[in-house]
């Protein structure tokens, strides 16, 4: 079946470095892949997408690359402030069946000023 | 500028009981979602809407209905509410971005059965 894993461990960083958070999925080959931000107690909220015959997607200081051969993306965020202190969640389009985006668990940033 | 507004916000359903999840969008997307959000288990998807007119379902439909009433509103209903259903709610919506559909999320329906 098809699967998406994001580390459940939160990860906590100092403020000025670069957070690199993972996302894995298997058992298919998505178009595109989304990620998006969720912070407390509201809906996450869409930053970046990247298509499958994409290498690497910049915007300001987030990065995200996306490798079909090892079926994982990266997302960066260079210079992390407290307020970038969020879970970030990857979403990969399914490539049959429904059309509706899947969401991976999500990993919590946390950075310490 | 709403974007998606669902109601109510919060809600506490004694089991068996029933209730209707609202959700309105502004921005004229054809498709609409359901999702649901645990811990440690991701947002699910219920059902969705490709358009008016038409609903699917998703992960994890059972225990739910929906209602495309129309291009704007789309509506979850709990017929017999368990507390295996206590959850956080999201509505979404499909906008065009970048060549892609991208989500509009509501802030959420926190409901609890006991």
């Amino acid at each position: 079946s098809q699967k998406i894993e994001q580390n459940s461990e939160a990860l906590n960083i100092q403020e000025g470095k670069t957070a690199t958070l993972t996302c894995n999925y298997t058992n298919y080959s998505p178009a595109y892949l989304q990620w998006y931000r969720q912070d407390p107690g509201r809906g996450p909220v869409f930053l970046l997408l990247i298509r499958e015959n994409e290498k690497e997607k910049r915007k300001e200081r987030l990065k995200v690359t996306f490798d079909t051969t090892l079926k994982q993306s990266l997302f960066h965020i260079t210079a992390s402030q407290p307020a970038d202190s969020a879970t970030y969640l990857c979403a990969p389009l399914p490539d049959t069946g429904r059309r509706a985006l899947t969401f991976g668990s999500g990993t919590r940033l946390q950075v310490q000023p | 500028n709403a974007g998606v507004t669902q109601t109510p916000k919060f809600q506490v359903l004694k089991t068996g009981q029933s209730m209707t999840l609202q959700c309105a969008q502004d921005m004229n997307h054809n498709s609409m979602y359901w999702y649901r959000q645990d811990p440690g288990m991701g947002l699910r998807l219920i059902y969705y809407s490709a358009s008016e007119g038409t609903t699917d379902k998703g992960e994890v439909p059972n225990g739910y209905n929906v209602s495309r009433l129309n291009k704007r509103e789309f509506s979850l209903r709990l017929e017999s509410a368990a507390p295996s259903q206590t959850s956080v709610y999201f509505c979404a919506s499909t906008g065009f971005s970048s060549g892609a559909n991208v989500l509009t999320f509501g802030a959420g329906s926190r409901l609890t059965v006991l």
